[in-house]
């Protein structure tokens, strides 16, 4: 599995756009890059999926450069109920094991 | 809401009891995940079944631990006399093909 880095911790305020990096150089031909959200005492919830270029969905932009060795999460005009951990995941859509970091904490301020 | 629900949400129990918690997964989903979360941390695999095997296990799971998933459809975790350090959450997953999603998680508290 992949490696995966992210930043610890990012501030924002609402209203922002809030842009998580993830760095995977390690990244293999069937890889996937996929993000979780996690709020306090809940479970993971799937954000956004990709494998090249740009996704878009209504909640998240993934950006994912030629070289794929990083990606980045977009998060347009945050708002407070954005505070969360955000997780950057790397792997074959395949694969039976998913393989977490620590997150990115992100905390949106008023 | 996800789909993936987990029973109960939280549980207290003393040390050296038994516990067993159930996870009921998307109804079309044939993999099943448990992960363990401690405070700060990411989630740490556990164990993964298709089906109804079980098909691998992490070291993570002592024998005090219990995996099953009878006829494929929901799952429970067992764990043999608690320790202090098996508090945390325990989350299941489900996944058919591209992604996972992710039940409520079991919060256990071991006193």
């Amino acid at each position: 599995l992949a490696k995966t880095t992210q930043p610890i911790s990012m501030d924002s305020y609402e209203g922002q756009e809030v842009n998580i990096t993830c760095s995977h150089n390690n990244i293999a031909t069937n890889d996937y890059i996929t993000w979780y959200q996690q709020f306090p005492s809940q479970g993971p919830r799937f954000i956004i999926q990709g494998y090249k270029t740009k996704v878009t969905n209504e909640v998240a932009s993934l950006f994912i450069p030629a070289d794929r060795k990083s990606s980045t999460l977009s998060l347009p005009r945050v708002s407070l109920s954005d505070t969360a951990v955000y997780y950057c995941l790397v792997g074959d859509r395949g694969d039976y094991k998913l393989s977490f970091g620590a997150g990115t904490t992100v905390t949106v301020r008023a | 809401d996800t789909g993936v629900s987990q029973d109960p949400r939280h549980k207290i129990t003393k040390r050296g009891q038994n516990v067993t918690f159930r996870c009921d997964p998307i109804s079309e989903h044939n993999r099943l995940y448990w992960y363990r979360q401690t405070l700060g941390q990411g989630p740490e695999f556990l164990t993964y079944f298709q089906n109804e095997a079980q098909l691998e296990k992490s070291r993570l799971l002592s024998d005090r631990f219990s995996a099953e998933r009878p006829k494929g459809s929901f799952s429970t975790l067992e764990i043999q006399r608690t320790e202090q350090g098996d508090s945390a959450m325990y989350l299941c997953a489900s996944k058919v093909t591209e992604v996972a999603f992710f039940g409520q998680g079991t919060r256990l508290t071991v006193v």
